[in-house]
């Protein structure tokens, strides 16, 4: 069956750009995340959605950084005024829910701040 | 607040070996761990998940075992193969549906 699917699979943009990435889940799977992984390093969570609950911002790095869930399927991660810094690839990740959770990735978007 | 730490940070092995990762966690107070492995350019494969209450999960030639007083969990790769070359990362999930990942180990397995 189809997996986590993430667009583009590159991004280059200037400074000062906004950016859009997109996540489709697994169909059927209520829970959601997204995360960042700087070059050399571990996965840093950025957010995550339940279902129809409040998303968990607590680890967006800065208000440049917003995230939005339609219902219980595709994921937009948008970067506004990006930084350098901002580079890094940019992981999805859906699973069944809370309790069986799972983990199943995306290949990822790298992002790349001229 | 939960630290993960995953040493060696790279590994390299000849073909057969057996070999053990490690992955150490400040905060014993875990809901379940997960074991991945990252091949270049891709996304993150789940290997194994290991609950609070359990002590090991096997899969194939891996094996992995958690023991939550010390913080510490083992992955075992038995007869390893070429195929086998990635970073392996693991994650702990503690309480909430949150994970905090190590920064892996970069496994290379020489033909």
């Amino acid at each position: 069956g189809a997996g986590v699917s993430q667009s583009p699979s590159n991004k280059v943009t200037e400074k000062g750009k906004d950016v859009e990435l997109r996540c489709d889940p697994i169909s059927g799977h209520t829970a959601l995340y997204w995360y960042r992984q700087r070059l050399g390093q571990g996965l840093e969570f950025l957010i995550y959605f339940q279902g129809n609950s409040a998303p968990d911002k607590s680890g967006l790095p800065s208000d440049r950084f917003s995230a939005e869930r339609t219902g219980e399927s595709v994921s937009t991660l948008t970067i506004q005024r990006t930084q350098q810094e901002d580079s890094a690839v940019y992981l999805c990740a859906s699973s069944q829910g809370v309790v069986v959770d799972t983990q199943y990735f995306g290949p990822g978007t790298r992002l790349t701040v001229l | 607040k939960q630290e993960v730490t995953q040493i060696p940070a790279a590994l390299s092995v000849p073909e057969g070996e057996n070999l053990v990762l490690n992955c150490s966690f400040t905060d014993s107070a875990i809901y379940n761990l997960q074991w991945f492995r990252q091949d270049p350019g891709k996304g993150l494969t789940s290997l194994l998940l290991i609950q609070s209450s359990q002590r090991e999960q096997t899969s194939g030639r891996l094996n992995a075992s958690l023991d939550k007083s010390s913080g510490r969990s083992t992955l075992y790769i038995a007869a390893s193969q070429p195929g086998d070359s990635a970073t392996y990362l693991c994650a702990v999930r503690s309480g909430t549906y949150k994970y905090i990942f190590g920064t892996g180990t970069r496994l290379k397995v020489l033909a």
